[in-house]
């Protein structure tokens, strides 16, 4: 069955660098896009960027100058690194599958706190 | 960027009882291939988000009959008929018609009387 399952640090000091790592299965990065979506506690979710099937990325204008996606196909696993975190970076972040009408699964998610 | 606004934020219900969730967005979502790509989804506490309603009145597999979506453009509905314990959380609508920006709503949250 698809699955997504996120991981990394929990704990990230102000100014530095988020990695995170989504590792997929039951489907192939090659025929499926995924994003990584992020939403502070309490608040909705926002879209971050994107790894298209076809090794292409997109990115939340947002976003784009702290933000790079990439992927390794042959582990099935797609990675995450913002820099220059803040404390508003905090919550929790989502990989997703993305298809034509929109996101139909999501991974667990992992808490990401931004603090010193 | 689209906008999507959700009202009301809280809703309270009884079980039973049918509600509503209105979601409106800053542009229409009506893409050039005719299909308007706006999702419901449901987070339930502790738990990540799930798919309830794609392309605005589609049922996603395994999701009850009592939810229901309808609407064009800017302006669109999630319908609860008979709303049931289980039920309750945040629905937000998103769309992806914009891609590649998703954009989320802000999120209505449902509590059981």
């Amino acid at each position: 069955q698809v699955q997504l399952k996120e991981s990394g640090p929990g704990l990230v000091q102000p100014s530095e660098t988020l990695s995170l790592t989504c590792t997929v299965s039951g489907f192939s990065l090659t025929s499926y896009s995924v994003s990584w979506v992020r939403q502070p506690s309490g608040k909705g979710p926002e879209w971050m960027g994107r790894m298209w099937y076809d090794g292409d990325t997109a990115y939340n204008s947002a976003l784009k100058s702290r933000l790079s996606i990439s992927r390794d196909t042959s582990k099935n696993q797609v990675f995450l690194k913002m820099n220059s975190l803040q404390t508003d970076d905090t919550g929790t972040y989502y990989c997703t599958r993305d298809y034509t009408m929109g996101i139909d699964y999501w991974g667990q998610g992992v808490m990401v706190t931004v603090s010193s | 960027d689209v906008v999507l606004t959700q009202t009301p934020p809280t809703l309270s219900a009884t079980i039973g009882q049918s509600v509503s969730i209105s979601c409106r967005s800053s542009q229409s979502l009506l893409d050039s291939d005719g299909d308007t790509y706006l999702n419901w989804l449901l987070q339930r506490p502790g738990q990540s988000p799930q798919l309830l309603i794609y392309s605005v009145s589609n049922l996603e597999s395994g999701v009850p009959n009592r939810f229901s979506g309808s609407g064009s453009e800017t302006d669109f509905t999630l319908k609860i008929s008979g709303v049931e314990a289980e039920d309750l959380g945040v629905y937000y609508c998103m769309q992806a018609t914009h891609a590649p920006l998703f954009t989320f709503g802000s999120g209505t949250k449902l509590e059981i009387k």
